[in-house]
């Protein structure tokens, strides 16, 4: 198994600031994400953050807004640039064994709670 | 590319009686399935999945789901509801363990007293 901590937990942000959540997973993982969930609504995929080069973003979301590094298998940031009060969401990290192996299991972190005043 | 459907945004229930949220996906190929639950505040938890094997899924507190290829459903059930069971219940598809999981859009389940 695996534990994902993310830090920070919560955070109450100015606007027009940027802001990094470290991602960290006690194990080796093949993949990480990371995600968002906006007040009242469901998980939306942001990107795969990949080990030594650069995220691969979903439809909506660009790499000057969302900045992701992932230097190595277990640690992984995702920067939430220049924020506005519509960036006010649950960023969630999540990795997996990878594999496709019956017993895969995918993980997630608490969460980062942003509040952007 | 794979989706997931929740049919239901929301499910009031009556403490003790029982409860089905319903789920459909969509995928081209062998696909994964997942249930979380959400309680107010909190992260994700997972309540149980289906990889392969038996089509009926055991999960925690109680709550089993059943995996149905013909009708690409994998609806979740509790037979009897508790007051601590209202959450934000999600749905979500895999069909690798390397790509992420796409979540539905989510059933609030409320039990009333």
């Amino acid at each position: 198994s695996a534990v994902i901590s993310q830090k920070p937990s919560r955070d109450i942000c100015q606007r027009g600031t940027s802001l990094t959540i470290q991602c960290q997973v006690d194990s080796q993982v093949t993949m990480m994400f990371w995600y968002r969930q906006q007040p009242g609504q469901s998980l939306t995929l942001i990107a795969t953050a990949n080990q030594g080069s650069e995220a691969t973003y979903e439809s909506g979301f660009v790499i000057d807004k969302f900045p992701i590094s992932r230097p190595n298998l277990t640690f992984s940031t995702l920067t939430v640039s220049n924020m506005s009060p519509e960036d006010s969401s649950i960023y969630l990290c999540s990795a997996t064994t990878g594999g496709g192996s019956p017993g895969n299991t995918i993980y997630f972190g608490e969460g980062s709670w942003l509040t952007v005043v | 590319a794979q989706s997931v459907t929740q049919l239901d945004s929301q499910v009031p229930v009556f403490e003790e009686a029982p409860v089905e949220l319903r789920c459909n996906y969509s995928s081209s190929v062998s696909v994964y399935l997942f249930w979380y639950v959400q309680y107010p505040n909190q992260g994700l938890q997972l309540l149980l999945k289906y990889l392969s094997g038996s089509t009926l899924v055991k999960g925690i507190n109680g709550f089993e789901a059943e995996f149905n290829k013909s009708q690409t459903s994998f609806h979740l059930r509790k037979p009897s509801v508790h007051i601590s069971d209202t959450a934000e219940y999600f749905c979500a598809v895999s069909t690798s363990g390397n790509t992420p999981l796409v979540f539905g859009k989510g059933t609030r389940l409320s039990v009333i007293a």
